[in-house]
């Protein structure tokens, strides 16, 4: 069975600090992809990444960045230098061979400024 | 704005009733999929269309449906309506499969 895991269920930095989203997912497919999603406070979702299981490589887009480790079955997701407009809950996602997509239960970000 | 539209915005209705969700993807983009957000059972992916064609399937209950028509819209038919189907329902398109998608604003439904 397919499980995204996202322990964190809140936090709260101030403003100009980093801050980590930790994903962690199981599967037994070897061939599947991961999903980071935002929903802020007014409630529209926003696509942020999708990366397939045979691309480990680090991805950095402005101040977003994306550590992938399948090692350690995390996904985790860097926010530098935070800001108030960053403050939302963050999804993380689990495709595998069924094409059935599995979301974490979310991490609310709460930036302060 | 991302292009997408979702009609209607809010949605009121009775137990036992049935609604139809429909969904306007951004022009030229083949996938479409849904996604209901409840506070029960979290986000949840329903099912994706791509060109007309059902592609995947989630956690789609028997009494929901969906269809893509030619012209690249969907709906989404919710039947025999509960209380626990209360929600917000998303849908989002892409121009292939599972490439970055775009979201609509949302449908609230409130069975009462």
């Amino acid at each position: 069975a397919q499980k995204v895991t996202q322990a964190q269920t809140e936090i709260s930095v101030v403003e100009k600090e980093d801050v980590t989203l930790d994903c962690v997912y199981e599967t037994r497919d070897t061939t599947y992809y991961l999903f980071w999603y935002k929903q802020p406070p007014s409630g529209e979702l926003v696509f942020l990444i999708r990366r397939n299981s045979f691309d480990e490589q680090n991805e950095i887009s402005g101040r977003y960045s994306w550590n992938f480790q399948k090692s350690t079955s995390s996904f985790n997701f860097t926010i530098t230098a935070s800001q108030v407009v960053d403050s939302a809950v963050y999804f993380c996602a689990l495709q595998g061979g069924s094409e059935k997509l599995v979301f974490g239960k979310g991490m609310k970000l709460t930036v302060n400024p | 704005d991302s292009g997408v539209t979702q009609t209607p915005k809010h949605l009121i209705t009775a137990t036992g009733q049935r609604v139809t969700l429909r969904c306007s993807p951004r022009s030229g983009d083949l996938s479409v999929y849904w996604y209901q957000q409840s506070l029960d059972q979290g986000l949840q992916f329903l099912i994706q269309y791509y060109n007309g064609e059902e592609r995947a399937k989630g956690n789609i209950l028997e009494r929901f449906s969906a269809q893509q028509f030619p012209d690249l819209h969907s709906e989404l038919n919710l039947s025999s309506l509960e209380l626990g189907d209360s929600a917000l329902y998303f849908c989002a398109s892409s121009p292939v499969d599972w490439d970055e998608q775009f979201f609509g604003p949302g449908t609230r439904l409130t069975v009462l």
